[in-house]
């Protein structure tokens, strides 16, 4: 089955700075979703990227706060823009991996703001 | 929108013995997923369920789909320091463009005793 890597597994940043995540998967996929998790609550989607379109943004959640981007079929980029403390979570990306296999995750991105 | 609701919410076991968490949705399931979450980290898929009356087992852990196909149960039998973590459940919903997101509960949390 298909592999996901995400970068970096953690970070401290000050706030006021970005940070830009990424997920590459060892095969194309054509649906990528990204996920935030805050401390002792579960998964809350941000956004769906599809490639070569723009993301798609839940409820609450802005593409200038967090741009996503979506080069190809195997590889895309979450970034936390001008971040405060509230933005401290794990990050988590995301796809399909097939009709009886679920959703693979990545090893999720564990963000402190500073 | 899909909600879904985990109990217990967390869980202290001694070494040995049997558990179940359940997992309950406030509409019609069309697939449950069981992940598991180590501390910190990315999901493991654990099971997938679609069909009413559905059960499914992988070593020690059992997981059933009821026949209304609203609520679904993980059970784990022995537990061992192993099978400590969080344990959220999830459904898909659809989200556009032929796409499906999971919906997550917000997780029970296993410790087992040795």
């Amino acid at each position: 089955s298909a592999v996901i890597s995400q970068k970096p597994s953690r970070d401290i940043c000050q706030r006021g700075t970005s940070l830009t995540i990424q997920c590459q998967v060892d095969s194309q996929v054509t649906m990528m979703f990204w996920y935030r998790q805050q401390p002792g609550q579960s998964l809350t989607l941000i956004a769906t990227a599809n490639q070569g379109s723009e993301a798609t943004y839940e409820s609450g959640f802005v593409i200038d706060k967090f741009p996503i981007s979506r080069p190809n079929l195997t590889f895309s980029t979450l970034t936390v823009s001008n971040m405060s403390p509230e933005d401290s979570s794990i990050y988590l990306c995301s796809f399909r991996t097939g009709a009886n296999y679920g959703y693979t995750f990545g090893s999720g991105t564990r963000l402190t703001v500073v | 929108s899909q909600e879904l609701e985990q109990s217990p919410q967390s869980l202290i076991v001694q070494e040995g013995k049997n558990l179940t968490i359940n997992c309950t949705s406030s509409k019609t399931l069309y697939g449950l997923y069981w992940y598991k979450q180590k501390y910190g980290e990315g999901l493991i898929f654990l099971m997938m369920l679609q069909k009413g009356g559905e059960e499914k087992s992988h070593e020690k852990i059992t997981a059933k789909l009821d026949e209304k196909k609203q609520q679904s149960s993980l059970h784990i039998t022995a537990s061992q320091p192993s099978h400590a973590g969080i344990y959220l459940c999830g459904a898909p919903s659809y989200s556009g463009a032929g796409s499906y997101q999971l919906t997550f509960g917000k997780g029970t949390k296993l410790s087992v005793i040795p």
